[in-house]
């Protein structure tokens, strides 16, 4: 069973850092690109960044975090992971980890986590 | 980017009765589009793949089509544990994007 479990949230001023962290277990981490979604309060997702699998580990981020957020993953630790640096009010979600189909960042999210909270505000 | 427009924004619905769902994308996406349920308080599970791909596990009564630019969730014979927001996904290009949300209420 696919399990991934979020962690490293938490009440961050703006302009502050963050570093989120995602255990992995229940299937082979390294085969499967990973992604991160957030969910404003009230409101819909949005995907933030994924990190492809297969041994490519390349990165693709949403406009509005590129260059202030960084996902990365170790693969001895089966765990993914996106440093958020510059944080603004705006990001403030409840941020998910989400396993995608294939090692390509062009699939869907087939797993989830439940999710680690993140609110910025001073 | 490519935008999905979901509707309607929300629906109340009666125990059994058909519902519609439909997602608009803003360019052709092919058969990129999934679809997800989401309850309160709970993460997103998936429902259809692919447009119109059964997910294992899944009622049955969860069905999609669609291609290219419009897409419809149809949830047959509605449940009252089928009370949530539901969302579609495009894979076609990045950014991936989500659909709005659609919240089935029943009455």
């Amino acid at each position: 069973e696919v399990q991934l479990l979020e962690s490293g949230g938490g009440l961050v001023q703006p302009g502050g850092s963050l570093r989120l962290s995602c255990a992995a277990s229940g299937f082979t981490f390294s085969t499967y690109a990973m992604g991160w979604v957030r969910q404003a309060p009230g409101k819909g997702l949005e995907w933030v960044s994924s990190i492809s699998g297969g041994g490519g580990d390349t990165t693709y981020y949403v406009d509005s975090v590129k260059g202030r957020f960084t996902i990365s993953r170790d693969h001895s630790k089966n765990t993914l992971y996106l440093h958020m640096n510059s944080l603004r009010v705006e990001d403030t979600a409840l941020y998910y980890c989400a396993k995608q189909a294939a090692a390509g960042s062009l699939y869907y999210f087939d797993s989830w986590g439940q999710g680690t909270l993140v609110t910025v505000s001073s | 980017e490519t935008v999905l427009t979901q509707s309607p924004d929300f629906q109340s619905v009666t125990p059994k009765e058909k519902v519609t769902i439909t997602c608009r994308a803003s360019q052709t996406i092919g058969s990129s589009l999934h679809w997800y349920q989401q309850k309160p308080d709970q993460s997103p599970k998936l429902l259809i793949r692919y447009a119109s791909q059964s997910i294992s596990g899944v009622p049955s009564r969860f069905t999609g089509s669609g291609s290219g630019t419009d897409f419809t969730l149809t949830i047959n014979s509605l449940e009252a544990e089928d009370a949530a927001t539901y969302f579609c996904l495009q894979t076609y290009t990045l950014p991936l994007t989500f659909g709005g949300g659609t919240k089935v209420e029943i009455k």
